[in-house]
């Protein structure tokens, strides 16, 4: 079956500093790969995803390229704000509008001025 | 948009007890799905509609678990006679049927069985 395995937290970091959160992925076929992000007290949201091999997603200055060959869809940002620290979840599903997703646990990210 | 509304944002129950759970979704989304969250995990998917028509179900609901989204609209999860292991956060989502619609999420029902 489908499963996620993204990098265990917490993480914290400066203001500025560079973030990358690992996450590998166990699936048949050809899953689409998406992050999502929970920031204190609101629900989980979409931050960006990815449908192919090759595909990059990215938003708010966070990027993701889904990688086949090595079942990877790692979350990098440059330069992170306080007002990045959230919780971030990898996920995936076998298809690019079917929201059965298989997360992974999420990691918690606490960016300090 | 008004955005997933859910009710209540916390229940506490004894074990034994049933309990409801109400989700509204964003109003032109047909579609609508219920996940659970425990401590440290992410979420976990238990059931999908599609306007009524309730068209998948996780291995994770058990019997005691019924789903209902009577007229395509809100939705319900019931849990009856309640154990300590449903103790988790429930998160309600749904998403329009378009090729690039996102899954919206509500801010869930923490249910604590005591």
């Amino acid at each position: 079956g489908n499963s996620v395995t993204q990098m265990e937290g917490p993480v914290t970091l400066s203001e500025e500093a560079f973030l990358t959160i690992n996450c590998t992925y166990t699936a048949t076929g050809y899953p689409s790969l998406f992050w999502y992000v929970q920031y204190p007290g609101e629900g989980l949201q979409l931050l960006l995803k990815a449908t192919k091999a090759d595909d990059k997603g990215s938003n708010k200055g966070f990027e993701a390229t889904y990688r086949k060959e090595t079942t990877s869809f790692h979350l990098e940002k440059g330069s992170v704000q306080v007002s990045d620290s959230a919780v971030y979840f990898c996920a995936l599903s076998d298809l690019p509008n079917d929201y059965k997703l298989s997360f992974g646990a999420g990691t918690t990210v606490t960016v300090r001025a | 948009d008004t955005g997933v509304s859910q009710d209540p944002r916390h229940k506490i129950t004894k074990r034994g007890q049933n309990v409801t759970f109400r989700c509204d979704p964003i109003s032109e989304h047909n579609r609508l799905y219920w996940y659970r969250q425990t401590l440290g995990q992410g979420p976990e998917f238990l059931t999908y509609f599609q306007n009524e028509a309730q068209l998948e179900k996780s291995r994770l609901l058990s019997d005691r678990f019924s789903a209902e989204r009577p007229k395509g609209s809100f939705s319900t999860l019931e849990i009856q006679r309640t154990e300590q292991g449903d103790s988790a956060m429930y998160l309600c989502a749904s998403s329009s049927p378009g090729e690039n619609s996102p899954l919206h999420f509500g801010n869930g029902t923490r249910l604590t069985v005591t």
